[in-house]
C-alpha cells in the first residue's frame, strides 16, 4: 500500500493563479481531510469529507474548494492564489466505523510546499 | 470549542536525558480522543499514540510513555534516554466525538514542541 500520496511536492504560484493539489489514498478510508501548516504553528483544518460526495468546511476554508467524487481522491483547489496561502498542505485519511464509538488515527501524506509570490 | 496548548515551544536536551513534553487540552465533550504525532525534519507526520477519554491508564511503548490525567486535562509525553533520532516537532491533538453513531473526525492540533537532542 502506498498510503496517502500527494502531488506535487513543491509548487510556486504567482498571485491570482489557480491550481489543484492532488491527494489519493489506497486504504479504503472513508474520511479524508486537508490541513495547512504555517511556520511555527500546528495544523489547521481546511476541509474534510466523510465519504464520496460529502464535504464540509473546516476551520480555514476561505480561498479553497474541494470535491470528493471517489473514495480514493480528495483534490484541493486554489482559485485565486494569494500570498497568505503560502504554506505546507497536508492531506490525511482515516477510517471510522458506525455506530460504535471509534477513533481511527489519521494517516498523513508527505505534504505539498506551496509558495505564492 | 476545543483547544490544545503546548506551552513548550522548544526544548533542547543532551542525549540520554529524559524529557517530558506537556499537553493541556480544553473540551466540553465527555467523550474525546487525544493523539500525539511526530514530525521529523523530513516533514512527514507520524502517528504515535491515541487515547480515549474513558481510559486513563498510562501507556508505555519502549522509551516512550504517556501520562493522561483528566483531573488536570493533561496528556504529557515522556521520552526516556533520549536519542538524536528523537529530534523532531511533536504535536498533541484532540478529537471530539461528533456525528451519528458517535463517529468523530476533526483534529485540533497544538502548535507543537520542537525537541532537539544533542549528541
Amino acid at each position: 500500500n502506498a498510503g496517502v500520496t500527494q502531488t506535487p511536492k513543491f509548487r510556486i504560484l504567482k498571485i491570482g493563479q489557480s491550481m489543484t493539489l492532488q491527494c489519493t489514498q489506497d486504504m479504503n478510508h472513508n474520511y479524508m481531510y486537508w490541513y495547512r501548516q504555517d511556520p511555527g504553528m500546528g495544523l489547521k483544518l481546511i476541509y474534510y469529507s466523510v465519504g464520496a460526495g460529502i464535504t464540509d468546511k473546516g476551520e480555514v476554508p476561505n480561498g479553497y474548494n474541494v470535491s470528493r467524487s471517489t473514495t480514493e481522491d480528495f483534490p484541493l483547489r486554489l482559485e485565486l492564489a494569494a500570498p497568505s496561502q503560502t504554506s505546507v498542505y497536508f492531506c490525511a485519511s482515516s477510517f471510522y466505523t458506525t455506530p460504535k464509538l471509534a477513533s481511527g488515527e489519521q494517516y498523513f501524506g508527505p505534504g505539498t510546499r506551496l509558495t505564492v509570490t | 470549542a476545543q483547544k490544545v496548548t503546548q506551552a513548550q515551544t522548544e526544548i533542547s536536551v543532551v542525549e540520554k536525558e529524559d524529557v517530558t513534553l506537556d499537553c493541556v487540552y480544553e473540551t466540553r465533550d465527555t467523550t474525546y480522543y487525544l493523539f500525539w504525532y511526530k514530525q521529523p525534519p523530513s516533514g512527514e507526520l507520524v502517528f504515535l499514540i491515541r487515547r480515549n477519554s474513558f481510559d486513563e491508564q498510562n501507556e508505555i511503548s519502549g522509551r516512550y510513555s504517556w501520562n493522561f490525567q483528566k483531573s488536570t486535562s493533561s496528556f504529557n509525553f515522556t521520552i526516556t534516554a533520549s536519542q538524536v533520532v528523537d529530534s523532531a516537532v511533536y504535536f498533541c491533538a484532540l478529537s471530539e466525538a461528533r456525528g451519528s453513531g458517535g463517529s468523530n473526525y476533526k483534529l485540533t492540533f497544538g502548535k507543537g514542541t520542537l525537541l532537539t537532542v544533542n549528541p
